[in-house]
């Protein structure tokens, strides 16, 4: 079985900051997808990020990218230029390839003030 | 293009009571997932509807159920409510069934039992 674990439950950066949240995951799969989420107080899901586990490219959005390191199934966010509307709860999600369930981490909780 | 819309947004029911919750999903989509999000927790998969079929099921008892109709909108029906039931149910939908199109959330529904 997979699971997904994200070790900091709250984080908190100024605005034009950088932070940087932690995700690790563990599966014995050799393809799969990786993804952030991001879940604001309205509580919609927005797919922030996505990885492929094929690709050694790193995925970036904008301010939004990632360090993927297959071996150490490790997948962080960095968030550049922080912003107040980046305020949300963060979570990493994994799915195998084929399959049809994300598997949530637990989340983060990141707060931007000014 | 319309998103995923989910009905209705709070909902009060007494434990051993039965409840329905319903999703309409984005224009073009014919897939639909759902998932359970516990207080403070990542959402957890329940199941999977592919062209009006259950195509993936996770680790719920079977009282919890679903229907996907024609146009591939959908019901989750949870029957013997029991209090560790509240949480906020979130409907996604995509493309095609095996993780190749991002899913797209809809804003949830809030079930309390009581």
């Amino acid at each position: 079985a997979q699971t997904v674990t994200q070790s900091q439950p709250e984080m908190s950066v100024q605005e034009a900051e950088t932070v940087t949240l932690s995700c690790t995951y563990d599966t014995s799969e050799n393809n799969y997808y990786l993804f952030w989420y991001k879940q604001p107080p309205s509580r919609q899901m927005i797919l922030v990020i996505r990885q492929e586990a094929y690709k050694q490219q790193n995925a970036t959005e904008n301010r939004f990218s990632v360090n993927f390191q297959k071996a150490a199934k490790s997948f962080s966010l960095k968030i550049s230029d922080s912003q107040l509307g980046d305020t949300a709860m963060y979570f990493c999600a994994f799915m195998k390839q084929g399959g049809t369930a994300l598997i949530f981490g637990k989340g983060t909780t990141l707060s931007v003030s000014s | 293009e319309t998103g995923v819309t989910q009905s209705p947004t709070h909902l009060i029911k007494t434990r051993g009571q039965q409840v329905t919750l319903r999703c309409s999903s984005q224009s073009g989509h014919n897939t639909v997932s759902w998932y359970q999000q516990a207080l403070g927790q990542g959402p957890q998969f329940i199941f999977q509807y592919y062209r009006e079929e259950e195509n993936g099921r996770g680790n719920f008892p079977p009282r919890f159920s679903g229907l996907q109709f024609p146009n591939y909108s959908s019901e989750l029906n949870v029957n013997a409510l029991e209090l560790d039931d509240s949480a906020l149910y979130l409907c996604a939908s995509s493309l095609g069934d095996r993780g190749l199109s991002p899913l797209h959330f809809g804003n949830g529904t809030r079930l309390t039992v009581t």
